[in-house]
């Protein structure tokens, strides 16, 4: 098992181009989260799927925001037009869906710079 | 809705010290609550959780944490601080396993002196 991954680890990008980032879970999660984070603040939620259902957006996400997980397995999140307020790490994380063993397992994220 | 308040932005203490870290929750139900540790420019470290049960919680790295229904608060702690303890401290709380979001505080870092 080597946890979650996302790739890439940074990108820089012009204003107004398209960006997508891929994240691959642990294989037995059946949970997948999308978080981001700015500079001295918490993570905040973005949207999660459960297999290749996505449950929950945020409202807070703008329709230039769309996430995928097709085959229930890994997922990529793209920005599309991208400004300078969408800078920020960019978090994965999975987890099982109930039991004991329930809790996020992050990967180190995607750092997005907009110039 | 849920929400969480880290009241303490940064905190010092000297290699050796016990440590507290607070943390206070707001929601309607039986929360499910987490402590996350995030060194610089890496993703979150689960912690420790607790769902029910014990209110007294063990955790990796020798941590610790309390829920206390009354107070709202799930306070993190350690006996004996290590420099390598040093990072940024995530309380979150949940709404339940089978509800998948959680909500996070803004996070307390931690500097360790020699």
């Amino acid at each position: 098992d080597t946890g979650v991954s996302q790739d890439p680890r940074h990108k820089i990008t012009k204003r107004g181009q398209n960006v997508t980032f891929r994240c691959d879970p642990i294989s037995e999660h059946n949970r997948l989260y999308w978080y981001r984070q700015t500079l001295g603040q918490g993570p905040e939620f973005l949207t999660y799927f459960q297999n290749e259902a996505q449950l929950e957006k945020s409202r807070l996400l703008s329709d230039r925001f769309s996430a995928e997980r097709p085959k229930g397995s890994f997922s990529t999140l793209e920005i599309q037009r991208t400004e300078q307020g969408d800078s920020a790490m960019y978090l994965c994380a999975s987890s099982l869906a109930a039991g004991e063993d329930y809790g996020y397992t992050f990967g180190s994220g995607t750092r997005l710079t907009v110039v | 809705a849920q929400s969480v308040t880290q009241p303490d932005i940064h905190i010092t203490v000297s290699e050796g010290a016990s440590l507290e870290l607070r943390c206070n929750y707001s929601y309607g139900a039986t929360p499910y609550l987490f402590w996350y540790v995030q060194s610089p420019g890496q993703g979150l470290q689960l912690l420790l959780k607790y769902f029910s049960g014990d209110t007294l919680v063990q955790g990796i790295k020798g941590f610790e944490a309390e829920f206390k229904r009354s107070q709202s608060s799930f306070n993190l702690r350690k006996p004996s601080v290590h420099w390598s303890d040093a990072a940024e401290y995530f309380c979150a709380v949940g709404r339940g396993t089978n509800a998948g979001k959680s909500t996070f505080g803004d996070g307390t870092t931690l500097t360790v002196k020699p």
